[in-house]
């Protein structure tokens, strides 16, 4: 078991320009999360999927973010036009039925725009 | 609204014992996670309490009083290794919602 695949780990970007950060869960979960971690801010859900269907985007900051699941083995959450406010570490977890053993967390995408 | 409460910072001092809490007000609860995040690192997976009482897992064990909005995490026998952040986590309906992380440090 691979764990959960984040890529790429570290993006430097420029103000104004597309970001895509990518997701492949451990196979044969049904949930799949994105979040946002920030030293003022902590940990925040920002969407989550269910059997590739997202059932809750209320923590996408502004439509400047989208997220997508084209199947049960990738995610990507992208960022259109990027600001330097979304410098954070974006971590992509899943789990197994309701998170009655945890998430799974991959080793997050550490994202600074300048 | 959804609010979890925990101290920003502790430190400790190796072979101590201490104990970190948590407060949480969320709508739909249905339990209470404690994960450890070391820096630079992943979230893992440390406890779970669905329940009221205490769940032991070796020098870990964590709390639930549902009815106080109140949860705990002991560590005993602290080791250096044990320096990270612990992370207070309310399971929403059918997500996790986290506090900010309490930093921990174990001095020798």
């Amino acid at each position: 078991d691979a764990g959960v695949i984040q890529s790429p780990r570290h993006e430097v970007t420029e103000m104004g320009q597309e970001v895509t950060l990518r997701c492949k869960p451990i196979s044969g979960h049904d949930y799949l999360f994105w979040y946002r971690q920030t030293m003022m801010r902590g940990l925040e859900l920002l969407i989550y999927f269910n059997n590739n269907v997202p059932i809750d985007d209320s923590g996408m900051p502004e439509d400047r973010f989208s997220a997508k699941m084209p199947n049960a083995s990738f995610s990507t959450l992208k960022i259109q036009p990027s600001e330097p406010r979304d410098s954070a570490v974006y971590f992509c977890a899943s789990s197994l039925g309701m998170a009655l053993y945890g998430y799974t967390f991959g080793s997050g995408t550490r994202l600074t725009v300048v | 609204g959804q609010n979890i409460d925990q101290p920003t910072e502790m430190t400790a001092t190796e072979g101590a014992i201490v104990q970190i809490n948590c407060t949480y007000q969320t709508s739909g609860f249905n339990g209470l996670f404690w994960y450890q995040q070391h820096a630079g690192e992943a979230p893992t997976f440390l406890s779970y309490n669905v329940l009221d009482g205490l769940e032991e897992k070796g020098r870990f064990s964590s709390f639930l009083s549902r009815s106080k909005g109140y949860s705990y995490l002991l560590l005993k026998e602290l080791q250096m290794k044990d320096s990270a952040s612990y992370l207070c986590a309310a399971y929403n309906t059918d997500k996790l919602i986290f506090g900010t992380g309490t930093r921990l440090q174990v001095f020798p």
